[in-house]
């Protein structure tokens, strides 16, 4: 199973672009990259996720290299409320694997 | 539509004390979850059933155990607590079952045992 690696954390301002990236060498061909936001004292919430290439949707972009080794997910114009822990995970034959996330702090 | 919802939502257990938390779904997913969060860290798979009547060992399996009854309810059993398993538990269910694109999340159930 392919562990991933982020940033612990993060520190960004109120309508500023933030981009985390994730890098998870041993991802296997038929892993999808997905990330989830988390909220203290809440259950994740899903954001985004890709293959490879380019994804988009109302909330993020997901940006997959050609080797798929790393991610990036971004985040345009962040406000206090994207304040959060950001999980990148992959995912294979019913597992997640989660790691410790990367905590946004947005500032005003 | 409740989406996932687990009870309790709090519980103190002493040690060598046994309960069940319960998880039930609206949304008519095969595949169901239950993790355990420690502070700081991030989700651990504990047991998941990819459909009724299966159930599957995740990553941290030892001193649990699960049912699934009908495909709405998957229960975890703690039968004898121990302070290790103070923690967070959520129930999800969905991705990354086959043809699922998202996990859904219950708010967890807080457990503490002393």
């Amino acid at each position: 199973l392919a562990k991933t690696t982020q940033p612990i954390s993060m520190d960004s301002y109120e309508g500023q672009e933030v981009n985390i990236t994730c890098s998870h060498n041993n991802i296997a061909t038929n892993d999808y990259i997905t990330w989830y936001q988390q909220f203290p004292s809440q259950g994740p919430r899903f954001i985004i996720q890709g293959y490879k290439t380019k994804v988009t949707n109302e909330v993020a972009s997901l940006f997959i290299p050609a080797d798929r080794k790393s991610s990036t997910l971004s985040l345009p114009r962040v406000s206090l409320s994207d304040t959060a822990v950001y999980y990148c995970l992959v995912a294979s034959n019913y597992q997640l694997i989660w790691g410790a996330g990367t905590k946004l702090i947005i500032k005003p | 539509n409740a989406g996932v919802t687990q009870t309790p939502k709090f519980q103190v257990l002493k040690t060598g004390q046994s309960m069940t938390l319960q998880c039930a779904q609206d949304m008519n997913h095969n595949s169901m979850y239950w993790y355990r969060q420690d502070p700081g860290m991030g989700l651990r798979l504990i047991y998941y059933s990819a459909s009724e009547g299966t159930t599957d060992k995740g990553e941290v399996p030892n001193g649990y155990n699960v049912s699934r009854l009908n495909k709405r309810e998957f229960s975890l059993r703690l039968e004898s607590a121990a302070p290790s398993q103070t923690s967070v538990y959520f129930c999800a269910v969905g991705f990354p079952g086959p043809g699922d694109t998202e996990a859904f999340f219950g708010q967890g159930t807080r457990l503490t045992v002393v």
